[in-house]
């Protein structure tokens, strides 16, 4: 079973900044990878499929990128709205940890 | 435009089961399959199974193999997961998502809590 690693567990940043958080895969899973957002209260929303492509809707200051088995969230400049906890998932089967990120 | 409706919220006491629905609307039903996901309370997303909406097969996380029955009724548009043995730990909240052109969850429900109290 392919297990995916998040970090960091909590991301402390400013609104403004950027933003950068990783998901490892224990094995390859070629580039079948989402990432979601999820605020309190609310189901996750897809931000990311196969890794890069942007999910309709989403701002273009969220990018996906891959490299073997690591997998790298980026969000360029940081708005209020985006604090918020990041789920990796492969396949549509497995998801990583999260990532909370929080206002600093 | 897509939407999936669940079912309201449960109370149920340790051992029964608990059947959620998901009513799909705005696309051909049988076209995505549809997964089903878990959310303890204050914890992370787990994957529990899915259901190929057109032909009925399933699939099921190892976790929940055996206690977990994921269906379909293709002529009402609803996908239901079904727990057996429920256990306290098992409370959560419970999503279904639709899957979309690939390996990934375009469009989610807003989610059922099931709470499992004596």
């Amino acid at each position: 079973e392919v297990v995916l690693t998040q970090s960091p567990a909590t991301l402390s940043l400013s609104p403004g900044e950027r933003a950068t958080l990783s998901c490892r895969a224990s094995q390859g899973i070629s580039t079948y990878l989402a990432w979601y957002q999820q605020k309190p209260g609310q189901a996750p929303r897809l931000l990311i499929y196969d890794a890069s492509k942007r999910a309709t809707g989403i701002p273009a200051r969220f990018s996906g990128s891959a490299s073997g088995t690591d997998f790298t969230l980026t969000i360029s400049s940081l708005e209020p709205e985006d604090f918020a906890v990041y789920y990796c998932q492969q396949r549509s089967k497995t998801f990583g940890q999260g990532t909370r990120l929080e206002i600093k | 435009q897509v939407h999936l409706v669940q079912s309201a919220a449960e109370v149920k006491k340790p051992g029964s089961s608990v059947k959620i629905s998901c009513k799909a609307s705005g696309y051909t039903f049988i076209d995505n399959a549809i997964h089903w996901v878990r959310q303890a309370p204050g914890q992370g997303l787990e994957w529990m199974g899915w259901i190929n909406t057109d032909n009925g097969n399933t699939k099921y996380s190892q976790k929940f193999q055996g206690r977990v029955t994921i269906s379909r009724d293709t002529s009402a548009t609803t996908a239901y997961m079904e727990v057996n043995s429920l256990l306290f730990e098992d409370t959560a909240v419970f999503y279904c998502a639709r899957e979309g052109n690939g390996f990934y969850s375009d469009y989610w429900g807003q989610g059922t809590l099931v709470t499992v109290s004596s």
